[in-house]
């Protein structure tokens, strides 16, 4: 199994609404990593875990809120977001070496703040 | 900080002809990686290169890292349709954090029939 499975594919808000995304592999990877990517843009890393522990936080703002509670899963909650927050929510996960290997990106969610 | 810079932006090719984008740190890079993203799609993993002046082959492409690390070129010999989407190059610099992936722009292949 060498997929990275993240749910929900589409996700609509409102700015007051509290909701998660969620991301699942069982490659045995125990970094994973939350990106944000725009259109046209290339992927901006927010956060990185490494062995369960938040290794990497891009002055990401604090109405995201990751977690990571085991080696094989990864949530992003979300609360209080603004419109400009809509994007592509890219999760992806490798393992962890000194030297950095291949991420396996998951498909996304296309997430809509209205 | 670390950047990496990627051109061309956009490339419009007739299909079999070459192609070659090409990305350029401000720093030595430990190793760079190149992913393609396909329109409405994820990025996936090509390929990474880690030594100085490597050069990597996967049929059609070929991957190479410059003698002083940084930079890359990607090059694709005789493009069909189904190269089309856009090509990242991604560097980590020395010192650097696990997973401190820096993407460049992309370049956006388009390949007409």
């Amino acid at each position: 199994d060498t997929e990275v499975t993240q749910t929900p594919k589409h996700l609509v808000m409102g700015m007051t609404n509290k909701k998660s995304l969620k991301c699942e592999q069982h490659m045995g990877h125990r970094a994973m990593y939350w990106y944000k990517q725009k259109a046209k843009k290339p992927p901006e890393l927010m956060f990185v875990y490494s062995y369960e522990k938040l290794s990497i936080n891009e002055s990401v703002p604090s109405r995201f809120s990751p977690e990571c509670p085991n080696s094989s899963l990864l949530n992003l909650h979300l609360h209080a977001l603004q419109p400009e927050d809509s994007a592509l929510y890219l999760c992806a996960s490798s393992q962890v070496k000194v030297s950095n290997t291949e991420a396996f990106f998951g498909q996304g969610t296309r997430l809509t703040v209205v | 900080g670390q950047q990496v810079m990627q051109i061309p932006q956009y490339q419009h090719v007739q299909e079999g002809e070459d192609f070659t984008t090409y990305c350029n740190s401000s720093t030595t890079l430990s190793n760079i990686q190149w992913y393609k993203q396909r329109p409405g799609g994820h990025p996936v993993f090509l390929i990474q290169l880690v030594k100085s002046g490597e050069v990597k082959k996967q049929k059609r492409l070929t991957f190479q890292f410059g003698e002083a690390k940084k930079n890359s070129s990607l090059h694709i010999t005789a493009t069909q349709t189904t190269d089309v989407g856009t090509y990242f190059c991604a560097g980590t610099g020395y010192g650097g954090s696990q997973g401190n992936l820096i993407f460049g722009k992309g370049t956006k292949l388009s390949v007409k029939p």
